[in-house]
């Protein structure tokens, strides 16, 4: 079985720009979650969607924006990137929502510069 | 204050050591208990998990909570070269995400 794919896997903005980020789940699972990491920050929650609806969100500012589709994948969004925004940006896919078990990607690596 | 804090380290043991991996935590509502290993520039990887107290053993690696004192451990025996990775706590209540712990870099060297 396929595991979670996401693309791309490097990305280089700018300020002010944005960007979207896709993530296709493993086959048969619902849940996608999606989270930041960073050196100083660790992995933080950013959403999980679940049926194409947005069941839980974290404190990340309205810039950071996400949506799935009904085949499960998943799109994340960010607009009017500013330099902090450089980070892994992971998703994890699970097969019921609210999962303590979650398969994760290798992430995208953005950079604003 | 941090939700979920782990010993950062990093950690260096030479091959065969035991290591204790650690983190404390501070929400009483946590049941489920994980730990993930990532390798460098790849995603986490779910290692184990426990529901509410106890000890679970799996090979080499053993996970123990102790919900009393909101303490969780992860110990590997006869450690590898290839167990040289970051390793993640994590935990939730039944509803809800997971939150992570910011991680322990482990080197086991030859």
């Amino acid at each position: 079985k396929a595991g979670v794919t996401q693309t791309p896997r490097y990305l280089i903005k700018t300020r002010g720009q944005q960007v979207t980020l896709s993530c296709s789940p493993i086959s048969g699972h619902r849940s996608v979650s999606w989270y930041q990491q960073t050196p100083g920050q660790g992995l933080q929650f950013l959403f999980e969607y679940f049926s194409e609806t947005q069941r839980n969100k974290g404190n990340f500012p309205g810039r950071f924006s996400g949506r799935q589709f009904s085949n499960s994948r998943s799109e994340m969004n960010v607009s009017t990137l500013e330099l902090g925004d450089s980070a892994l940006y992971l998703c994890a896919s699970s097969s019921t929502g609210n999962s303590e078990k979650l398969f994760f990607g290798s992430g995208t690596q953005l950079s604003v510069l | 204050q941090k939700e979920v804090e782990q010993d950062p380290g990093p950690l260096s043991v030479p091959e065969g050591a035991i290591v204790s991996l650690n983190c404390t935590y501070s929400n009483s509502a946590f049941q489920y208990f994980m730990w993930y290993r990532q390798y460098s520039r790849k995603g986490p990887e779910l290692l184990m998990y426990t529901y509410s107290s106890g000890n679970k053993e799996d090979g080499r690696f053993t996970a123990q909570v102790d919900k009393s004192s909101k303490y969780i451990s992860l110990f590997i025996r006869d450690s590898q070269p290839s167990d040289s990775a970051t390793y993640l706590c994590a935990m939730k209540a039944n509803a809800g995400k997971s939150t992570f712990g910011d991680g322990t870099t482990l080197t086991v060297k030859p």
